[in-house]
């Protein structure tokens, strides 16, 4: 398997459920991203992870709750969501998390969660 | 924070050159201008980046101008599977770790 794999591809779930969420990536990046794509709306950045430590939460409600155990896991754990939430997920790696002079850097994308909920 | 505008949409006969504008009049002077593209059901996908040179890569070349205010994507050969969102990208300028996405140009390349 090479790339970021993500599962599942869909998910249907209720407003009473827990889920999660799983990204891998097998680049050897060390920082790992999870986005949110909601229809006609641009990538919404929700959490950064830089080797394994979370850097960045851009005011993401708790019901959202990720977790890096290792460099190459990620993972979003989802709890009492509410239909608003139904989007594309998508996560992502680069191999550092500097966007200016001198760090470059691209991010590599799985394929995304498509969530619905009811 | 540093932004993009792009067209909406565009179309393309295949076979033919693509050129996608972006204007991002705001940039600072080490912000690289990011590109990447979506197709349909897919994560996006890293095209190419630029400081202020002009690059050309597998996949595509990049235009940006002198006072790097704006910049044009070039798929020389459009094809079929070149269908997809084109997003023009810069950092946030308060917060380099972070990029800032917007809506995008949607391509379509027409047999």
């Amino acid at each position: 398997e090479t790339g970021v794999t993500q599962t599942p591809r869909h998910l249907v779930m209720g407003m009473t459920n827990k889920k999660s969420l799983k990204c891998e990536q097998h680049l050897g990046h060390n920082a790992m991203y999870w986005y949110k794509q909601s229809a006609k709306k641009p990538l919404e950045l929700m959490f950064v992870y830089s080797l394994e430590e979370r850097v960045e939460n851009n005011s993401v409600p708790s019901r959202f709750s990720p977790e890096c155990p290792n460099s190459s896991h990620l993972f979003l754990h989802l709890h009492t969501l509410q239909p608003e939430d139904s989007a594309l997920y998508l996560c992502a790696s680069s191999q550092a998390i500097i966007f200016t002079s001198g760090g470059h850097n691209e991010q590599f994308f799985g394929p995304g969660t498509r969530l619905t909920v009811l | 924070d540093a932004k993009t505008t792009q067209p909406p949409s565009m179309d393309c006969a295949e076979g033919r050159a693509a050129n996608l504008p972006c204007n991002h009049s705001t940039i600072s002077g080490n912000e690289y201008v990011y590109w990447y593209r979506q197709i349909h059901s897919q994560g996006p996908q890293y095209i190419i980046h630029g400081l202020k040179n002009n690059e050309t890569n597998e996949m595509a070349s990049l235009i940006i101008t002198e006072d790097r205010k704006s910049s044009t994507l070039i798929l020389p050969h459009a094809t079929l599977r070149d269908t997809a969102v084109y997003y023009c990208i810069v950092p946030n300028a308060g917060n380099n770790r972070k990029l800032i996405w917007g809506l995008g140009t949607s391509l379509a390349v027409n047999p």
